[in-house]
This record gives C-alpha cells, structure tokens and sequence, in this order.
C-alpha cells in the first residue's frame, strides 16, 4: 500500500485566499483524522471522520475552517480566507478503529500564508 | 480533558549510548499509549505502543515502560545510533475524550 497520501506538499498563498489540502487515506481504513503541527502548539487534532461521517470537529479553530469527506478514498481540509497565523504543517492520518490501533500519518502540507 | 506532558523537550547522547524519555498523563480513562518518531520532513511514524493491561514491552532497541498507578510511561532506546535523531512523541489515548493526545515533542540527538 502506498500509505496515506497527501496533496500538495508546499503551499504559499497570500492573505484571504482560499486554501485546499486533499488527503486519500489507506485502503480499508474507516477514520481519517486531520491535524495540525505548529512550534507553539504542537500536534492538534482538528477534526476526524468514521466512515466518512465527521464524529469531533471540536479541535476545528474556527468557522474559516471546513473539512469534507465525499467518500471513503478522499478528504479535503479547507481554509476560506486563510490568515498568516493558519501557517504550519497539517497532517491527515487514517486507522482502521479508533483506541488502540495505529494512526498512520501521511507527509504532511507544509502551508505559508504571507 | 487529557493532558500529556513530555519531558525533556531536547536531548543530546553519544552513540551507543542509552536514551529516555518521560511522559506522564491525566486522565485514568486512557488505556492506549503510542511513541512516534518524526523525522524532518516527513509524518509521525509509530516505533511502539503499549496498552493499559501491559507493564513493559520491547522490540529490539526499544522498549517502553508504563506506571498507572503514577499515569507516566517512558521510551527507553538501547545503543543509540545517529539514525535514531529525531522528534519522538509519545500519546495517550483517552477513553473518555476519544482522541489521541500528543505530549510537546523530545528532539534527539546521537552525536557520533
């Protein structure tokens, strides 16, 4: 299996601009989970998924944050206007249960909002 | 809800030698306790995990201790090598909050 994809790798936007970050998780895998990596923060959870139903969207920062999962092999984290402090690393991680079974991380978005 | 505190945030060891990591956590409902190692660039990667009805467990280099009694759990890594630099992780997974919580990071360094 290639593990858990992520698109793009890099983004550069500018202020109020409309971010997408796509995310296809691993064959057979019923939760999709998004975070957030920062220097000040550290690993966030934003929100994940089980069988493509959001279930905890409580770690979402705020209404300029939207995340969607049309169905089990794809998930889009959006950010409509993206602000310079949404800069960081957003992970999309997927397992096959929730508790004790491994998360599996993809690469990461690497997103700068200048 | 759970918190994980992570300490030290940054470690330096020579090659071959031993390297620990400390975590403690607050919630007794969390029964799951993964380690991930994030190399730069790149995602978190699990290197070990333990559950609640286990005390040690060790695969190879690595072995991972937990205290429930205490609420800590700790990564011992034996024989450092300078491929084990890295950012290592540890988590808890609450019962009760159903997420998994990550504690603040350790940077390892194996000097050569």
């Amino acid at each position: 299996d290639a593990g858990v994809i992520q698109s793009p790798r890099h983004e550069v936007t500018e202020m109020g601009q409309e971010v997408t970050l796509r995310c296809k998780p691993i064959s057979g895998h019923d939760y999709l989970f998004w975070y957030r990596q920062t220097m000040m923060r550290g690993l966030e959870l934003l929100i994940y998924f089980n069988n493509n139903v959001p279930i905890d969207d409580s770690g979402m920062p705020e209404d300029r944050f939207s995340a969607k999962m049309p169905n089990a092999s794809f998930s889009t984290l959006k950010i409509q206007p993206s602000e310079p402090r949404d800069s960081a690393v957003y992970f999309c991680a997927s397992s096959l249960a929730l508790g004790s079974q491994t998360q599996y991380f993809g690469p990461g978005t690497r997103l700068l909002v200048l | 809800g759970e918190n994980v505190e992570q300490h030290p945030s940054t470690l330096s060891v020579q090659e071959g030698d031993s390297a620990v990591i400390k975590c403690t956590y607050s919630d007794s409902a969390s029964n799951y306790f993964p380690w991930y190692k994030q190399e730069l660039g790149k995602g978190p990667q699990l290197i070990i995990d333990i559950r609640s009805n286990v005390g040690e467990k060790k695969d190879q280099r690595i072995a991972v201790t937990l205290n429930k009694t205490a609420k800590h759990f700790s990564l011992h890594i034996t024989e450092t090598q300078p491929e084990d630099s890295a950012v290592y992780f540890c988590a808890a997974f609450s019962g009760s909050a159903r997420q998994l919580t990550f504690g603040s990071g350790t940077q390892l360094t194996v000097l050569p």
